[in-house]
């Protein structure tokens, strides 16, 4: 069983640019998650999509903003990036039930943002 | 945003050592998870918990529930070098919504 897929690894963008990160969840799952993580903050949660619908929020600004398809996978998107947002960029997934926890999570995304 | 609390922060073992880490909250969890990161990649989970009290193990590594519901702990046996990483643990909250809260890591060092 294939686990999440993240693309694309790696990515260099400039300051006032946007990215857009894809996420593949295993297959059966319907919530995905987005995760930012850095060196000082650790993991700090984006938000999290079940079903189409955006269930739960960080406190991020604005310019992070996500999607989710009818397949469950599901894209991020940054805009007008700023130095701050270099991050691994890590997406979980997990069937999104109350009752079972499990929460997998892809390679990440790993943004430099010049 | 929240973090659980995770200790210790980092710890250099010899190989052969045991090790032992652990989490804490003042909230009350579902499940407690346990994972492991290597640098540049994602974690990767390495045991679940679902029950107050639970007694989990996976190879070398050992995991409990909390009775309170409220910390997990997790116990790695004759460490090697491989087991080098940061380990995380993650609390599930599902009273109200649906999320998943992480401690601060613990960063481990074997030296053979």
């Amino acid at each position: 069983k294939a686990g999440v897929t993240q693309t694309p690894r790696y990515l260099i963008k400039t300051r006032g640019q946007q990215v857009t990160l894809s996420c593949s969840p295993i297959s059966g799952h319907r919530s995905v998650s987005w995760y930012q993580q850095t060196p000082g903050q650790g993991l700090q949660f984006l938000f999290e999509y079940f079903s189409e619908t955006q269930r739960n929020k960080g406190n991020f600004p604005g310019r992070f903003s996500g999607r989710q398809f009818s397949n469950s996978r599901s894209e991020m998107n940054v805009s007008t990036l700023e130095l701050g947002d270099s991050a691994l960029y890590l997406c979980a997934s997990s069937l999104g039930d109350r009752h079972t926890g499990e929460l997998f999570f892809g390679e990440g995304s790993r943004l430099t943002v010049l | 945003g929240q973090q659980l609390n995770q200790s210790p922060q980092s710890m250099f073992i010899q190989e052969g050592e045991d090790v032992s880490m652990n989490c804490t909250s003042s909230s009350i969890f579902n499940t407690w998870l346990w994972y492991k990161q290597d640098p540049g990649e994602g974690p990767v989970l390495l045991i679940a918990l679902y029950k107050a009290g639970e007694l989990t193990s996976n190879g070398r590594l050992t995991a409990q529930f909390g009775i309170t519901r409220k910390d997990s702990f997790l116990n790695i046996s004759a460490s090697i070098p491989s087991d080098v990483g940061i380990y995380f643990c993650a609390g599930h909250l599902t009273s109200g919504t649906y999320k998943y809260i992480f401690g601060t890591g613990t960063r481990l060092k074997v030296l053979a």
